[in-house]
């Protein structure tokens, strides 16, 4: 069973760029969660997505955007970036909402680790 | 509004020690609750989770934790650490589930260190 996986692992960018995070998915598995983890801190819900369609959004703006892909791959992006947006962006999947159980549990990737500078 | 308070930012215990790292909730329904590990460079692990029924739930590693509805907590125990134990826990509870169940709210987390 493969896990979920994210791409990059790292990476640095400076203020005003736009940045595209990946993730696949963990197998069997339709409905990805994005979250930030600044320093120091617990992970925020940025938002989820469920059959290609945004599915619950936490406290971020607009410029914060994503997709999910017929495959359940998915990707977050963020424009003009800000030195605030550094942090560990973690991706995580779990199954979906309708059909079988729902037992809401996450499965995380490993995380992008953004710098701005 | 959702919240999770995990008190003690660090904890040091000695190896073989018992463990009990604190976490409080704020919910107004029946919350789902979780606990998760992240050691260094590495994503969350999840080591237990209550969602109803039996209040002690049995996790992976050997950790337990106690949901107490009256105190509005959810304590992560474990009766002997191991010096791989050493990480960072953070509590969580479902905020969205049967709409977003992807919604978590994350404490601020408890950094475990262990002497040999």
């Amino acid at each position: 069973e493969t896990g979920v996986t994210q791409s990059p692992t790292h990476l640095i960018k400076t203020r005003g760029q736009q940045v595209t995070l990946r993730c696949s998915s963990q197998s069997g598995h339709n409905t990805v969660s994005w979250y930030q983890q600044a320093l120091g801190q617990g992970p925020q819900f940025i938002f989820q997505y469920y059959r290609e369609e945004e599915n619950g959004r936490g406290n971020f703006p607009p410029r914060f955007s994503g997709l999910q892909f017929p495959n359940y791959s998915s990707e977050l992006n963020v424009n003009a970036l800000e030195l605030d947006d550094s942090a560990l962006y973690l991706c995580a999947s779990s199954r979906g909402l309708a059909g079988g159980l729902n037992t809401g549990e996450l499965f995380f990737g490993e995380g992008s680790r953004l710098t701005v500078l | 509004a959702q919240s999770v308070t995990q008190p003690d930012i660090h904890i040091t215990v000695s190896e073989g020690a018992s463990l009990e790292l604190r976490c409080n909730y704020s919910y107004g329904a029946t919350p789902y609750l979780f606990w998760y590990v992240q050691s260094p460079g590495q994503g969350l692990q999840l080591l237990l989770k209550y969602f109803s029924g039996d209040t002690l739930v049995q996790g992976i590693k050997g950790f337990e934790a106690e949901f107490k509805r009256s105190q509005s907590s959810f304590n992560l125990r474990k009766p002997s650490v191991h010096w791989s134990d050493a990480a960072e826990y953070f509590c969580a509870v479902g905020a969205g589930y049967g709409g977003s169940q992807g919604n978590l709210i994350f404490g601020k987390g408890t950094k475990l260190s262990v002497k040999p």
